[in-house]
């Protein structure tokens, strides 16, 4: 059964740099149906798809994001990463990653989420 | 503001059917699969519907899908309790090259 987990750290000083990883178990990220992919949801609100990457390295980020977002895979871990620069406290959010169907983009299944707070 | 308009909250009594629209243009749903996603409270969101009318393995015949033009629509017959939760549609928006979630829509089984 596949599964997904992020880990990393839970509070991150303003201005510094969101570092997150997203362990892949159950399948290999290598696979050529899918993309891997970041979405978070600030406390109380909406999701927000940050970006999404495929296993040879391909991305797509939100533009709304695009100039400080960086997302990476090491098919040898099974593990996809996101990094966040210069962040403030609107990037306060629940960072989930998921699976996604090429092609067709819906996300399936999703990992259970960690909260990051922006915070000094 | 989301590119997806959706009603920010429905309600219904247990056993009753609810839709919840999800409104957006021709460059999103209009050419683009919908799917629509459920978030139990202090959950991640699950997919419930994929390519606009499509369910999962699992996921009951209670949900169903359905798009038209710029809109799509997801359906639950037989609310139970349990169906309480937020639901989110998304799509591929092609003009902004970018994935949209409508606003989340809260369900309340009364």
């Amino acid at each position: 059964q596949l599964q997904l987990q992020e880990s990393g750290p839970g509070l991150v000083k303003p201005s510094e740099t969101l570092s997150l990883t997203c362990t892949v178990s159950g399948d290999s990220i290598s696979s050529s149906n899918y993309y891997w992919g970041w979405i978070r949801q600030p406390p109380g609100k909406g999701l927000e798809w940050i970006g999404s990457i495929y296993y040879s390295g391909n991305t797509y980020y939100n533009p709304s994001l695009k100039s400080r977002v960086t997302i990476s895979v090491d098919t040898s871990k099974n593990q996809f990463s996101l990094k966040l620069s210069s962040v403030t406290a609107a990037d306060t959010a629940v960072y989930y990653c998921a699976r996604v169907k090429t092609g067709n983009n819906w996300f399936d299944p999703w990992g259970q989420g960690t909260l990051v707070t922006v915070s000094s | 503001q989301s590119v997806l308009t959706q009603p920010p909250s429905v309600s219904a009594a247990p056993g009753q059917k609810v839709t919840i629209s999800c409104s957006g243009s021709s460059s999103d749903i209009g050419n683009n699969y919908v799917s629509w996603y459920q978030q139990l409270p202090g959950t991640a969101p699950k997919l419930l519907i994929y390519d606009n009318n499509n369910r999962p393995s699992g996921i009951p015949d209670r949900f169903s899908g359905s798009k038209s033009g710029t809109s799509a629509t997801l359906g639950i017959t037989g609310l139970q309790t349990g169906d309480e939760a937020d639901y989110y549609c998304g799509t591929w928006d092609s003009r902004l090259s970018v994935w949209v979630f409508g606003g989340g829509t809260k369900l309340t089984v009364l």
